[in-house]
């Protein structure tokens, strides 16, 4: 399968915990998205990467949210001291050359 | 912030209806997709449009674009059980990110 992956796709953690995504890209893919996605909303947008670069941040990743893409291929979300109102979906997707864009399965979390 | 605007929010029809979802923006995109999304499933991409007044059609789905590039619509037509799901447009305004709207949720009963 050649799509985007996400791992995992569940995690359950207790509040005060950090939490690590990985995300894997489609391998031509130079751009790659993090977003959150609550119940009931779209997508909305957290940072994004062209190759291994970070070229914007929202207001939404506060200071406890990180993500890196060392080599620019797979990248990482870590969420530090976790609170209840971090539960969500975490989306990644990559971003082709004809703008088009691409979905991971996302990463259930729920912080208890 | 929602920047785009969805309507209808949800949408419940029999099976073998059409219907008609709209996405709006007081902005011009530069390209806009639809996504169809299943609960507990990443959004998968239906279509991506990018000039103005494009129509495009994918089986029973047409997809158009607005002249101005600032609204798209979905028309659904013969609607089947397996469409249900929730139906999200995102906007690209400057070639970097997308913004997202709230989405249609669409129930087709069988």
């Amino acid at each position: 399968d050649t799509g985007v992956s996400q791992d995992p796709r569940h995690k359950i953690t207790k509040r005060g915990q950090n939490v690590t995504f990985r995300c894997d890209p489609i391998s031509e893919h130079n751009r790659l998205y993090w977003y959150r996605q609550t119940l009931g909303q779209g997508p909305e947008f957290l940072t994004y990467f062209q190759n291994e670069a970070q070229l914007e941040k929202s207001r939404l990743l506060s200071d406890r949210f990180s993500a890196e893409r060392p080599k620019g291929s797979f990248s990482t979300l870590e969420i530090q001291r976790t609170e209840q109102g971090d539960s969500a979906m975490y989306l990644c997707a990559s971003r082709g050359p004809w703008d088009t864009q691409y979905f991971g399965p996302g990463t259930r979390l729920t912080v208890l | 912030t929602q920047l785009l605007e969805q309507s209808p929010q949800f949408l419940s029809i029999q099976e073998g209806e059409n219907l008609t979802v709209y996405c709006n923006s007081s902005s011009v995109f530069s390209s806009l997709q639809w996504y169809r999304q299943e609960p507990g499933e990443g959004p998968v991409l239906l279509v991506t449009v990018v000039t103005g007044g494009e129509v495009k059609k994918l089986k029973r789905l047409t997809f158009q674009f607005g002249d101005a590039r600032k609204d798209s619509s979905l028309h659904i037509t013969a609607a089947q059980p397996g469409d249900t799901g929730l139906y999200l447009c995102a906007g690209d305004y400057n070639f970097n990110k997308f913004y997202f709207g709230s989405g249609t949720k669409l129930n087709v009963k069988p």
